[in-house]
């Protein structure tokens, strides 16, 4: 399995809170990313790094925003979290471009917002 | 606009018959395409890719097909085993960016 861990695994907020996701690889990978499982949607992606303090916006990417101040960790943060944020939320990793067998999957998030 | 579609929300297969998940896109630039099996409460896992210069690749049970003219693609799982039972997801690549445009996904049920 790859080194990838995702805290908190489960959490419960409450709207207009701001909550923090944190995803820490072993790997050393270049890439990082957050993608959301919605029913419906498949997994979306959010945001994504290419390295250290080089982020991009993905297709869902309003409300959130990332930092990546170590090579080993991807922080995503809701400033404000709305229900429509309740999802579960995947950080991914790969070491060059995504091509195939490459690209690894943490465990998941699961956000609750009330 | 969803770019990749996977049409078949459900499937249900009896073990040992072969199971065929389908996933068709829009973007004719995708050059690269993956499947991925999700299991409840765990991350997606790579299961099996093919390049657009292919039209088929095979790794095992699992043969993924692809058809550019009619932008669809298809996952061959033979014999299916209760095991398989996951969503798939399907995905693509333009190869230049490093990210992945994902599926809806289908759930897969192999019963005995």
């Amino acid at each position: 399995d790859a080194g990838i861990t995702q805290s908190p695994r489960h959490k419960v907020t409450e709207t207009g809170t701001p909550v923090t996701l944190r995803c820490h690889q072993t790997e050393n990978h270049r890439y990082m990313y957050w993608y959301r499982q919605d029913p419906g949607h498949g997994l979306r992606l959010i945001h994504y790094s290419y390295g250290v303090k080089d982020t991009d916006k993905g297709e869902v990417s309003d409300g959130y925003s990332v930092s990546r101040s170590k090579t080993e960790d991807f922080l995503l943060t809701l400033e404000s979290a709305t229900s429509s944020q309740t999802s579960v939320y995947f950080c991914a990793i790969s070491e060059n471009r995504v091509s195939g067998n490459t690209i690894y999957f943490g465990e998941g998030s699961w956000l609750t917002v009330v | 606009d969803q770019q990749v579609k996977q049409n078949s929300p459900s499937l249900s297969v009896q073990e040992g018959r072969i199971s065929i998940l389908n996933c068709d896109y829009t973007n004719s630039m995708f050059d690269y395409f993956l499947w991925y099996k999700k299991y409840p409460a765990e991350g997606p896992t790579f299961l099996i890719s093919i390049s657009s210069i292919k039209d088929k690749n095979e790794d095992g049970r699992f043969t993924v097909f692809l058809n550019k003219s009619a932008k669809h693609l298809s996952l061959h799982i033979v014999p299916s085993q209760p095991g398989d039972s996951a969503v798939y997801f399907c995905a693509a690549n333009t190869g230049t960016a490093s990210k992945l445009t994902f599926g809806t996904g289908t759930r897969l049920q192999v019963t005995l």
